[in-house]
C-alpha cells in the first residue's frame, strides 16, 4: 500500500516568510509525528499526534512553529516568519498508534530559508 | 544533552564481514530501542527494535543487542553487503506515553565490494 508522502518535496523560501508543509499518513494510523533534521544530526521530534489533538508539543522550538490535523489524517507543520535556522529537512512518520508499533517515514520536505 | 550517542560517524567493512554499530544512551527511563536505515532523499526506515526485557532479538542477517547495566546497544549485521551501505540510525523511547523517537546522530556503513 501507499506510505507516507510530504509535500513539496523541496520549498526554497525567503527569511520572513510564512510556510506550510504538508503529510499524508498511512492510511488507519491513527497517530502522526513531526520530526526535524538538520545536516549532520540525527531526527529531533516536535510533535505528535493522536487522531486529531497534538498530544505533545515538547519539541517545538518556539511559537513561530504550529501543526494542525484538523480531520485526523493530513497534517500541516506551519511555521511563521521563518528564519535561516530553521532550514532543514522536516520529516513525517504515522504508527497504528498502539504502544509498541513501529513508526513509518516519509522522504521528507527540504525546507531552505535564504 | 544527547540523550542518545553514536559515537562513530563512519564505518567501513568488506563485504562478507560483519558490521557492528554500536550505541549509547543516558536516559534510564527509556525501554524501547530502534534501529533505523537511511538512504540519500529518502525517510529512515525501519529496521529492527528490542525491549528492554530483552537483551537480544535477530531478524535475518540482523541482530540488536542491549546491555541495559552499561546502557549500550548494538547492531549486528552478518553477512554484510553493498547493499546495506547507508546511515544507521539508533533511536530510544518511553513506551506508553507519546513514543517519540529520540536518535542519535547516525553512522554512516560503507560495505566495499
Amino acid at each position: 500500500g501507499a506510505g507516507v508522502s510530504q509535500t513539496p518535496s523541496n520549498k526554497v523560501t525567503e527569511k520572513g516568510k510564512y510556510v506550510e508543509l504538508r503529510c499524508d499518513p498511512i492510511s488507519g494510523h491513527t497517530a502522526l509525528y513531526w520530526y526535524r533534521q538538520s545536516l549532520g544530526q540525527g531526527p529531533e521530534f516536535l510533535i505528535y499526534f493522536q487522531g486529531t489533538g497534538a498530544a505533545d508539543d515538547s519539541g517545538l522550538p518556539n511559537d513561530r512553529f504550529f501543526a494542525v490535523r484538523p480531520e485526523g489524517s493530513v497534517s500541516t507543520l506551519k511555521i511563521q516568519r521563518t528564519e535561516r535556522g530553521d532550514s532543514a529537512v522536516y520529516l513525517c512518520a504515522s504508527s497504528l498508534g498502539l504502544t509498541g508499533y513501529e513508526q513509518y517515514f516519509g522522504p521528507g520536505t527540504r525546507l531552505t530559508v535564504t | 544533552d544527547q540523550q542518545v550517542k553514536q559515537n562513530s560517524p563512519s564505518l567501513s567493512v568488506q563485504e562478507g564481514r560483519i558490521s557492528i554499530l554500536n550505541c549509547d544512551y543516558t536516559n534510564s527511563m527509556f525501554d524501547y530501542f530502534l534501529w533505523y536505515k537511511k538512504y540519500p532523499a529518502e525517510g529512515p526506515t525501519f529496521l529492527i527494535s528490542i525491549s528492554s526485557i530483552k537483551d537480544k532479538n535477530e531478524d535475518g542477517r540482523f541482530t540488536v543487542f542491549l546491555n541495559k547495566s552499561a546502557k549500550h546497544l548494538s547492531l549486528h549485521i552478518v553477512p554484510s553487503q553493498p547493499g546495506d551501505s547507508a546511515v544507521y540510525f539508533c533511536a530510544a523511547s518511553v513506551r506508553g506515553g507519546s513514543e517519540k523517537l529520540v536518535f542519535g546522530k547516525g553512522t554512516k556503513l560503507t560495505v566495499n565490494p
